[in-house]
């Protein structure tokens, strides 16, 4: 079946600092891959996505690409922002005829950004 | 237009009572998701509704059930509750059930505890 493995939390960083949470991913066919974002005590929000191989999403200077070779979809952002801390969510929809709309999720990153 | 909407956000309820959350869908969408989580962990899918009718299930138990209507609102409802039902129960919209790669878009979520 599918399935999301993440990097594990939490991530601690200073302002500025460069980050990269890794996500990989096990399907089958062709999945679209997404990253989400909760802030404390709302739903999620979609950061990025992107739905073939070698695509770059991006967004609010955060950046992944589809790696099919490596089936990953790591999230990077150059300079971060004590604005930036929530929670960071991989997730992935495989593309099927028919099917339902059903996103696997990874379990989560908890990033925390100190000024 | 406006955004998915849940209600209500909080609820307290005794194990083995029944539950219905509620959850409009954003404006134009026919699709609507079920997604629970539990603290500290990614989201799991439920089940989905489309044009009325459950089109895709996880590995929930029957005493999950839910209902979509002709708004395109959807309920869900849960019976013999148990503690570890008590998480976060979120409420995702998006466009056709078949269309992959389209975000879907989530409530805020209703946070339940089963006491």
């Amino acid at each position: 079946g599918n399935s999301v493995t993440q990097m594990e939390g939490p991530v601690t960083l200073s302002e500025e600092a460069f980050l990269t949470i890794n996500c990989t991913y096990t399907a089958t066919g062709y999945p679209s891959l997404f990253w989400y974002v909760q802030y404390p005590g709302e739903g999620l929000q979609l950061l990025l996505k992107a739905t073939k191989a070698d695509d770059k999403g991006s967004n609010k200077g955060f950046e992944a690409t589809y790696r099919k070779e490596t089936t990953s979809f790591h999230l990077e952002k150059g300079s971060v922002q004590v604005s930036d801390s929530a929670v960071y969510f991989c997730a992935l929809h495989r593309r099927a005829a028919g099917s339902a709309r059903q996103l696997t999720f990874g379990s989560g990153t908890q990033l925390t950004v100190l000024p | 237009e406006t955004g998915v909407t849940q209600s209500p956000t909080h609820l307290i309820k005794t194990r083995g009572q029944q539950v219905t959350l509620r959850c409009s869908s954003q404006s134009g969408h026919n699709t609507v998701s079920w997604y629970q989580q539990a603290l500290g962990q990614g989201p799991q899918f439920i089940f989905q509704y489309y044009r009325e009718e459950e089109n895709g299930r996880g590995n929930f138990p029957p005493r999950f059930s839910g209902l979509q209507f002709p708004n395109y609102s959807s309920e869900l409802n849960v019976n013999a509750l148990e503690l570890d039902d008590s998480a976060l129960y979120l409420c995702a919209s998006s466009p056709g059930a078949t269309q992959g790669g389209t975000e879907a878009f989530f409530g805020q979520g209703t946070r339940l505890t089963v006491v």
